[in-house]
């Protein structure tokens, strides 16, 4: 069964390194995401990603963090100086968008620790 | 801002007997509702949707139901299973503006005890 892949399964960096999660989504699929979800809290919507630029983002979403479709088959997420707030699961996902829901599939996550 | 809640943080049901899991929300312009399921250490892996338009929907042993006028949909798993012990998650896509994001719920805890 096709998958979406992340690394690494877990970072740690400093407070102020830029960190960068990788994702590979599920090869024919079209939209691509980010989610988070703080230890204990619910997951929450980062942004979204379609036709190589941003098609929705959330207000936790702010210039601190990038994406990018560097290649054909990766996508990422950068936060440029990393906060210890910002320490959490990220997940990645993907979707077809066909008008079935069924095909958002989402990543193993990114657990990220800021020290 | 708690669009999609769930208010149960936790469950627990017998081996065989039916698991009813309880997701409410509070935004009228939810397209789909979908169930999620999450083992620790893995991402939420989809189980169910349900459209806007339907009060039903069942695959195998799990079934949502949709009451709109309550705003309030529930999964039904039955019989359950100890491999069904995880943490379920109620989400929603928003019809407006061609959304794709999903908003979740915080979950509910399931135990299935043999």
């Amino acid at each position: 069964e096709p998958e979406v892949t992340q690394t690494p399964s877990h970072q740690v960096t400093q407070m102020g390194q830029e960190v960068i999660l990788r994702c590979v989504p599920i090869s024919n699929h079209l939209y691509f995401y980010w989610y988070r979800q703080i230890l204990g809290q619910k997951v929450e919507f980062l942004v979204s990603f379609y036709n190589n630029e941003i098609s929705e983002k959330s207000e936790i979403f702010d210039d601190q963090f990038s994406v990018e479709r560097p290649d054909g088959s990766n996508f990422t997420l950068k936060i440029r100086s990393t906060k210890l707030e910002d320490s959490a699961m990220y997940f990645c996902a993907s979707s077809t968008w066909t008008g079935g829901v069924d095909g958002y599939t989402f990543g193993s996550g990114t657990r990220l620790t800021v020290v | 801002d708690q669009q999609v809640k769930q208010n149960s943080p936790s469950l627990s049901v017998q081996e065989g007997r039916i698991s009813i899991l309880n997701c409410d929300y509070t935004n009228s312009m939810f397209d789909y509702f979908l169930w999620y399921k999450k083992y620790p250490a893995e991402g939420p892996t989809f189980l169910i949707s349900i459209s806007s338009i339907k009060d039903k929907n069942e695959d195998g042993r799990f079934t949502v139901f949709l009451n709109k006028s309550a705003k309030h949909l529930s999964l039904h798993i039955v019989p359950s299973q100890p491999g069904d012990s995880a943490v379920y998650f109620c989400a929603a896509i928003p019809t407006q503006g061609g959304s794709e994001k999903l908003v979740f719920g915080k979950g509910t805890k399931l135990t299935v005890n043999p």
